[in-house]
């Protein structure tokens, strides 16, 4: 069983709309989550952090569910800039890999 | 904050040849740096992490070693590089084992 899974997509939307992707994790004892963003052959640059108590940046919205253990992205209004590979993180203490990566979520934004 | 830099951007290596990627980060001291591989269409693998000089742990069993020989590098070699070896290598750093991870650039490897 995989540590983190996501679903892959890929997501197609409009400019202007509201798309969440959803990201489950299988350790109790995970800590710290993240989202990542990641473009077309670079480098996966951290999006937010996210917070027990759910956390807002701009057009950007995180939250963590603990007792169904899965952490979730919103993006509204959505830019074609958006369009990437989102990348969710899990951080689990206390083991030799420490972080573990879900597959990635594809998003295009269409004009 | 710190930077991270890593070389070459792209890498076209024949089966059997060495290997030798480096990392260096500025920016802040006594960092735990790590070594990820990410394929076509996989996720992030985890081949080594340093939390110190001369400190490496391995994840995975490998055609692929890694050494830290000074506080901010971290390098990634390969003796003798296999077709599999081919993907997109990722140096990574952060100051706490829990904390945020950064990355470098990355490296596209093809092993032809």
């Amino acid at each position: 069983r995989k540590e983190v899974e996501q679903d892959p997509g890929p997501f197609n939307v409009p400019e202007g709309a509201t798309v969440a992707f959803n990201c489950t994790y299988s350790n109790s004892a995970s800590q710290s989550f993240f989202w990542y963003r990641q473009d077309c052959r670079k480098e996966p640059k951290l999006l937010m952090s996210v917070y027990s108590s759910g956390n807002e940046d701009g057009r950007f919205t995180a939250q963590l569910n603990r007792a169904s253990q899965y952490i979730s992205l919103l993006i509204r209004d959505s830019k074609l800039s958006d369009s990437a590979t989102y990348l969710c993180v899990v951080n689990i203490p206390n083991t030799g890999n420490q972080f573990y990566f879900g597959t990635g979520t594809s998003l295009t934004v269409i004009p | 904050s710190q930077t991270i830099h890593q070389w070459p951007a792209t890498l076209v290596q024949p089966v059997g040849s060495p290997l030798s990627l480096e990392c260096t980060v500025e920016g802040t001291s006594n960092p735990n740096l790590y070594w990820y591989r990410q394929a076509a269409g996989r996720g992030l693998q985890l081949l080594f992490y340093s939390v110190g000089i001369g400190q490496i742990s391995s994840e995975v069993p490998q055609n692929l070693s890694a050494s830290r020989p000074q506080d901010r590098q971290f390098i990634l070699s390969s003796k003798k590089l296999l077709l599999s070896d081919s993907g997109f290598y990722l140096c990574a750093c952060n100051r706490g084992r829990n904390e945020k991870l950064f990355f470098g650039s990355g490296t596209q490897l093809s092993v032809l």
